[in-house]
């Protein structure tokens, strides 16, 4: 169970163009879905979370109008890096957890998609 | 802001070997999460710890956490080639929020290679 697929698993494409990643979860409602960034030999540095129905909360840094995120179902999640630059090429991966309302505190364990590498050329 | 740091970033071990990975963090959190990555995948989830003193053994990787220390970590017993990759720790940020959902800060990431 908790498993998180992305699509596609890489993609190419030339500077100014606009990529979609889309984040589903298989088997289980996401009610929330994170988007983060890795670069080569760094660590994951979260982008935004997004509630389904809602809108995506970004972090510090991170271009809202340049990264759309859509999280229109309990499944799918989108982001969309827009007119793209070769600055923009990294892994990009997403997480997806669901509501869990037992134990206490309330513990929703994130579950990750095998991510996305985005090359801009 | 929290900050999540991992010492040390790079090990280099021999085979048979055991070691330990540090994380420390710097603001109160009660879960604490260990990930492996392998080159060019994402990550698999390895220990979740959820309170002060869990301790979670799998293996080879024993994981342990200090809340009042803020500092969590991972042994490893008798390395072998195959537990070469990357370890990540990450650390809840609870955020106040409808759903209860909180978000990851991640450390810097432990390099891991095992020479035969």
């Amino acid at each position: 169970g908790a498993v998180v697929s992305q699509h596609p698993s890489w993609v190419i494409c030339k500077s100014g163009t606009s990529v979609k990643i889309e984040c589903r979860s298989l088997d289980f409602q996401a009610t929330t879905m994170f988007w983060y960034r890795q670069f080569p030999k760094q660590s994951l540095m979260l982008m935004a979370t997004s509630n389904e129905g809602s809108k995506a909360t970004y972090e510090q840094g991170v271009e809202k109008d340049k990264f759309l995120i859509n999280h229109a179902s309990l499944t799918l999640s989108t982001l969309t890096v827009t007119s793209a630059h070769p600055e923009d090429s990294s892994f990009y991966i997403c997480s997806a957890s669901g509501r869990n309302d037992s134990g206490r505190p309330p513990y929703n364990e994130q579950f990750f998609g095998p991510g996305t590498r985005l090359t801009v050329l | 802001e929290l900050k999540v740091e991992q010492n040390p970033l790079f090990l280099s071990m021999q085979e048979g070997k055991n070691y330990t990975i540090y994380c420390n963090y710097s603001t109160t959190s009660d879960r604490l999460y260990w990930y492996r990555q392998d080159p060019g995948k994402s990550l698999e989830s390895l220990f979740v710890l959820l309170s002060n003193g869990a301790v979670k053994q799998e293996g080879r990787l024993m994981a342990s956490l200090d809340t009042k220390a803020r500092l969590s970590t991972l042994h490893i017993t008798a390395a072998v080639h195959d537990l070469s990759a990357t370890y990540f720790c990450a650390v809840d940020m609870p955020e106040i929020s409808n759903f209860g959902n909180e978000k990851l800060t991640f450390g810097t990431g432990t390099r891991l290679t095992i020479i035969p």
